[in-house]
């Protein structure tokens, strides 16, 4: 099925480790973006991508890092885990920059640092 | 900075009510307005997408309106039932900023 797919569905990290969350789509969109998901804070944009080779900053970047090689994929990097980074995390695609023709999420990440 | 908030937080209704749902946000320049629906430990669910053009948009028993100039959306949901039970959240772009949503519980 067209969508977007983030893989793992459910990750435990010890605190300093380092992982990478999947996400890849196959609607051909130029934009993606991430986002986590916390209790009474709603969802925050991490980082964001326009097309292949461009990536930008979003709300709250500081922990994460981000690549795109290709249109289909948009891997998000956790470097050293913090049990402040245990949250939901959300993968979002767009055909245009500007969301003009909506976005699509996955299914979602939970991540628990301990 | 846009900010986007949903009223109600929380919503019980019996089943066959109809009802609104609100959003607002404080940046009337936006390029459009998507309404989502979220399941508990679910990802999001697009429900409605409306242009900065348009004032409203339909998708069955939902309407959403939106009113640029006072920088507000209502969802409109006819005859509720059960399995509309869910978080709903409305989110403005550029940048897709999310408000905190909108939990609904239709009783049986």
């Amino acid at each position: 099925n067209a969508g977007v797919t983030q893989t793992p569905k459910f990750q435990v990290l010890k605190t300093g480790q380092s992982m990478t969350l999947q996400c890849a789509q196959d609607m051909n969109h130029e934009y993606m973006s991430w986002y986590r998901q916390d209790p009474g804070m709603g969802l925050r944009l991490i980082h964001y991508s326009v097309g292949a080779g461009i990536t930008d900053q979003g709300e709250v970047p500081n922990g994460y890092n981000v690549s795109r090689s290709t249109t289909e994929d948009f891997p998000l990097r956790l470097l050293s885990a913090a049990p402040s980074q245990t949250s939901v995390y959300f993968c979002a695609s767009s055909y245009g920059g500007g969301g003009g023709y909506g976005y699509t999420f996955g299914s979602g990440t939970r991540l628990t640092v301990v | 900075k846009q900010e986007v908030t949903q009223i109600p937080a929380a919503l019980s209704v019996p089943e066959g009510e109809n009802l609104v749902l609100n959003c607002s946000f404080t940046d009337s320049a936006i390029y459009n307005l998507q309404w989502f629906r979220q399941d508990p430990g679910k990802g999001l669910t697009s429900l409605l997408l409306i242009q900065s053009s348009q004032r409203e948009q339909t998708s069955g028993r939902l309407n959403a309106s939106l009113d640029k100039s006072s920088g507000r959306s209502t969802l409109y949901i006819a005859a509720s039932q059960p399995g509309d039970s869910a978080t709903y959240l409305c989110a403005v772009s550029p940048g897709l900023i999310f408000g905190q949503g909108t939990t609904l519980q239709v009783k049986p």
